[in-house]
């Protein structure tokens, strides 16, 4: 079956670094692109990124451009999300989730909360 | 960017009765538009893509309508389940998605 297995929760001081991992399995990585989707405490859901898992395009939302930086690594079916210079406002869970080739997302990982306090 | 809106914001609604649930794009997104619904401490799960189509193990009372602007998502029936947080999301605007802030389906 389908999944997406993201890394723990992290705790980072503001200007910091996280790097989030997102491992699938239950399919053929390459062939289904992989967003990154963030929900701050008790908010909706906002796109951060987008990244093709064939030859590593990616695009982000302009509001992170600059900060975010999305990876894979193919041989280990694992999509990397870098966020740089943490705000307070950049506390959020963050999901990966792939996208289905007929629209949409369609299988999300469990999510992994970042918190950002100094 | 292309922006969403839903409305309402809360739609309080008994279980047995229809809830109609709105969704507007700030330009034409076609047909390219999914629905999610989000239960508290859960992740979001996907129910309708390509405006009208129901994903996989969707129930049947779940149905979308719409095309460029104005989208729907309406409950035949509620049910206990399906109070939640709904979310629309446009991808025609690809591979660049946006959501709308979401309406809450609680109970009346």
């Amino acid at each position: 079956q389908v999944q997406l297995v993201q890394s723990g929760a992290e705790v980072k001081k503001p200007g910091a670094s996280v790097r989030v991992s997102c491992k699938a399995s239950g399919y053929k990585f390459i062939n289904y692109r992989l967003s990154w989707v963030r929900q701050a405490p008790g908010q909706g859901l906002e796109w951060v990124g987008w990244i093709h898992t064939y030859n590593g395009n990616t695009d982000y939302a302009q509001k992170f451009q600059g900060r975010v930086t999305m990876t894979t690594d193919t041989s280990t079916n694992t999509a990397y999300m870098e966020l740089e210079n943490l705000r307070s406002d950049d506390a959020a869970i963050y999901y990966c989730a792939r996208e289905a080739s007929i629209g949409g997302l369609d299988y999300w990982g469990q999510g992994t909360l970042v918190t950002v306090s100094s | 960017e292309i922006v969403m809106t839903q409305s309402p914001v809360t739609l309080s609604v008994s279980p047995g009765e229809r809830g109609t649930l709105s969704c507007r794009a700030s330009q034409s997104v076609g047909t390219n538009l999914a629905w999610y619904q989000q239960k508290p401490g859960q992740v979001p799960r996907l129910l309708i893509y390509g405006a009208s189509t129901r994903a996989t193990d969707v129930p049947a009372r779940f149905s979308g309508s719409g095309s460029g602007t104005e989208f729907t998502l309406t409950i035949s029936s509620l049910q206990s389940e399906d109070f939640a947080v709904y979310y629309c999301h446009q991808y025609n605007d690809w591979p660049r998605g946006t959501f709308g802030p979401g309406t809450k389906v609680d109970f009346k």
